[in-house]
């Protein structure tokens, strides 16, 4: 079955740089990778969706890639703020499958 | 618009009680997942209910049931509680199958 596996348990960042958080999947390429952010207590809220033959997705500061050859999506937030201080979760699912979630990976972004 | 909304926010049962979540779709989502979630984990996928047809099912026990009703709203059902199923418990709902997913607020289940 699939495994997603997210490296880093935790990530401290400067106010301002580019934050790169990684996600590898383990078997088969999955059709879609989703990026969700978790604060402390709540429910995920759901960031971007990347499909296989996508590259690469952008959404305002944030900016999403799809590397099949590697097995890997890297997720980056520029110009990173306090308030992007949460976890973040990578997540794949293909067709009917449900969604398998990795660990996370909790960012601080230090002013 | 009302997002997902479940109830109730937090629960605190005992060993070998019973317990019933419920989750309220966003309105004209057809399809509802359950995730369990413990501390320092990532949502583990337990059923998905698409037109009030159970679509997918996690690796869990058969304690653990669930239904969607004919509005989409949804009931995760957990007989026989154990310690272990203390978790925050997780409902989402999506517009299909393998789409993005709009999850609740989550309740949190204490079994004691």
């Amino acid at each position: 079955s699939q495994k997603i596996e997210q490296n880093s348990e935790a990530l401290n960042i400067q106010e301002g740089k580019t934050a790169t958080l990684t996600c590898n999947y383990t078997n088969y390429s999955p059709a879609y990778l989703q990026w969700y952010r978790q604060d402390p207590g709540r429910g995920p809220v759901f960031l971007l969706l990347i499909r296989e033959n996508e590259k690469e997705k952008r959404k305002e500061r944030l900016k999403v890639t799809f590397d099949t050859t590697l097995k890997q999506s890297l997720f980056h937030i520029t110009a990173s703020q306090p308030a992007d201080s949460a976890t973040y979760l990578c997540a794949s699912n293909s067709g009917n499958t449900p969604l398998v979630f990795g660990k996370g990976t909790r960012l601080s972004v230090i002013a | 618009d009302a997002g997902v909304t479940q109830s109730p926010t937090h629960l605190i049962k005992t060993r070998g009680q019973h317990v019933t979540l419920r989750c309220s779709p966003i309105s004209g989502h057809k399809s509802v997942s359950w995730y369990q979630q413990v501390l320092g984990q990532g949502p583990q996928f337990i059923f998905q209910y698409y037109e009030k047809e159970e679509r997918g099912r996690g690796n869990f026990p058969d304690r653990f049931s669930a239904r969607q009703f004919p509005n989409y709203s949804s009931e995760l059902n957990v007989n026989a509680l154990l310690l272990g199923d203390s978790a925050l418990y997780l409902c989402a709902s999506s517009s299909g199958l393998a789409t993005e997913q709009y999850f609740g607020p989550g309740t949190r289940l204490t079994v004691t």
